[in-house]
Formats: structure tokens, sequence, C-alpha cells
């Protein structure tokens, strides 16, 4: 079965970039977006269909996608972005896919 | 403004059933295709059901096919998930969320936390 994998933690110090990683087969095919949670929330979509970003969202907030490697990038992290991220795509049905999720830890 | 405002949860033994309802108001509901997504303590995003626009296609993941049921009424802008046979590994918070097929989940519930548990 389909799968995306990220990894489960990331640390950086403000200021710095930040960036997460997310590996699937079958996003040479399909978009990735990236989901950002803080404790207690619903997720808060940050990056759509590989690398565009909503309103709201911060410009700090980029994605891309390569091959078989979607990354969320976050230029001049800031402790408020301190949370969990999730990689999302749909199977070979549509349905939803969410990666593993990664802690990010800025501090 | 889009809300989505998931009803039904709490705790219940394991074997029980609960019916989680999920209102929907702010955006044309039949339009978008809806999902449940699950989240145990301090676990990741787990996608559980999805139902078409017209309830006419509906996908279960594997852990829950045979025990869960998803549906919806346009009328009443509203989705459910009928869930029986719950077991522990069930405990979690239930979000329901909006989509255009094969797209991101673009709404999102605050979610209803389920505690399957004697």
């Amino acid at each position: 079965s389909y799968e995306l994998t990220q990894p489960p933690s990331v640390s950086v110090s403000p200021g710095q970039t930040a960036r997460i990683t997310c590996s699937g087969d079958a996003l040479p095919k399909k978009y990735a977006y990236w989901y950002q949670q803080k404790s207690g929330q619903a997720p808060v979509l940050v990056i759509y269909e590989d690398s565009q970003r909503p309103s709201g969202i911060p410009e700090r907030f980029s994605g891309s996608s390569s091959g078989t490697m979607a990354t969320l990038t976050i230029s001049g992290a800031q402790v408020e972005d301190e949370a969990d991220y999730y990689c999302y795509s749909t199977d070979s049905s549509g349905n939803p896919l969410f990666g593993g999720g990664t802690k990010l830890t800025v501090l | 403004q889009v809300q989505l405002v998931e009803s039904g949860g709490g705790l219940v033994k394991p074997g029980g059933s609960l019916r989680l309802s999920c209102a929907a108001s702010g955006f044309i509901f039949s339009d978008y295709y809806m999902s449940w997504i699950r989240q145990a303590p301090g676990k990741g995003l787990e996608w559980v059901s999805s139902i078409s626009t017209s309830g006419s296609t509906i996908f279960y993941v594997d852990s829950v096919k045979g025990r869960f049921t998803i549906s919806r009424d346009n009328a009443k802008n509203s989705l459910y998930l009928q869930m029986n046979s719950l077991r522990a590994e069930d405990t979690a918070v239930y979000y329901c969320a909006g989509y255009y097929y094969d797209s991101s989940l673009d709404f999102w519930g605050q979610g209803t936390l389920i505690t399957v548990s004697s």
C-alpha cells in the first residue's frame, strides 16, 4: 500500500531554516499538501498543490516537490511555528493519506 | 463562515456502539466529498472513511471495515459515522472534513473524542 514517510522530529533555533521532508512513490504523479497542527487544535493547511500558499499563511512557509520527495521549508522559523506538521496526499482511489507527522521544535 | 461541528462522542465500553454526527454550514455541502479523520492520543492523523457527494461511493480504512458505516444527508447538511463493535484502539479524536475529490481537506471540524474503555 502507498505510504508517505516523514522524519519524526526536526529541531532548529529561532531564525534558522527548518526543512521537513516527505517521501512517497506516488508523489511524482500526485500533489503534496502540508498541514500544521498545534496542540489541541484541528490541522491547518499551510501549503497546497506542492508549493502554493493559502491566504493568511506567512511567506516564510514554502513548499517544493521533486520526484518522490516533497519538502516543507520554513525560512526564519519562529517560536510560534512549533507544531506537528503532516504531509498529505491522496491514494489511488483519491482518498486522504497522511504521513506520520513531524514534530518541529524551535528553541 | 464555514463551520463543521461534530457531536456524539463520549465514553463507551468495548463492543459498544456510537453514532457521530457532523453538522455543516457556510459552504455548499453537497458539492464536497466528506471524510472522517481520527487521531489517537499522542499519535498522528489517520483517514477513516470517505463518502462521495451523492453518497454513492464509500471507502473505509481496512481496520474499520464491517464495523463502521459512513452516511450523509445532503438535505440536512449532515455527515454521520455509525461505529459498532468498538475496540480500545478506536479511542481517538474524530474529525469530519470536507474536500473536493482527490484534493486537500479544505474544511475541518474541531473534533469529538471517543474513548473506548471498560
